[in-house]
């Protein structure tokens, strides 16, 4: 059965240095999504992402985010200057009809 | 967006008793779709089962089935015959019919005891 697969499962890096997290949705799907969840809290959208651009983002997502589609078949998310604040488990899930199929997640921990 | 509401933050039920989860959300759509995912230790998001609100039947995938209220704007989640593999946070979500982005609740831990 196709799924979503997610890389790295686990990225630990200072505050201030960029992270990229990577993706690879179901190569048939079309839109594409970044949700984050703080440590005990829940799951909450960061940004939609459909014919190559971005269709909606939530104020979370602020000019220190940035997604990407650099091929046919990965979606990146980029945090260009991390905070401590940043720190979280981050789920991408791309779209089929009316079920979002989510990945594994990755947890991002900024010291 | 819109708001989803789980107010029970953990839940406790014995192993092959029942237990009963709650949802309430706000809307002024008419039209829109509700899930329970299930989001064991391993945090991996797991979709248990869909109700689109036009229709009136309530969904049922083995163990695990919805009341949806749609007047009360309520959507709470049974699980029957609780396994201890059932032990995990459970999330209620919103989509509205013109996006496609999910609104979580707060989740609810469900405890199973052996």
């Amino acid at each position: 059965e196709p799924e979503v697969t997610q890389t790295p499962s686990h990225q630990v890096t200072q505050m201030g240095q960029e992270v990229i997290l990577r993706c690879v949705p179901i190569s048939n799907h079309l839109y594409f999504y970044w949700y984050r969840q703080i440590l005990g809290q829940k799951v909450e959208f960061l940004v939609s992402f459909y014919n190559n651009e971005i269709s909606e983002k939530s104020e979370i997502f602020d000019d220190q985010f940035s997604v990407e589609r650099p091929d046919g078949s990965n979606f990146t998310l980029k945090i260009r200057s991390t905070k401590l604040e940043d720190s979280a488990m981050y789920f991408c899930a791309s779209l089929a009809t009316n079920e979002q199929f989510f990945g594994p997640g990755t947890r991002l921990t900024v010291l | 967006a819109q708001t989803v509401t789980q107010s029970q933050p953990e839940m406790s039920v014995q192993e092959a008793e029942t237990v009963t989860l709650s949802c309430t959300y706000d809307t002024s759509e008419s039209d829109y779709y509700l899930f329970w995912y299930k989001q064991p230790p391993s945090r991996q998001m797991i979709l248990v089962i869909r109700q689109e609100a036009y229709k009136q039947q309530n969904a049922t995938e083995n163990r695990f089935s919805v009341n949806f209220q749609k007047a009360a704007k309520s959507f709470s989640l049974k699980i029957s015959d609780s396994q201890l593999g059932d032990a995990a946070m459970y999330f209620c979500a919103y989509r509205s019919p013109n996006d496609y982005k999910l609104s979580f609740g707060a989740g609810t831990t469900v405890t199973v005891r052996a």
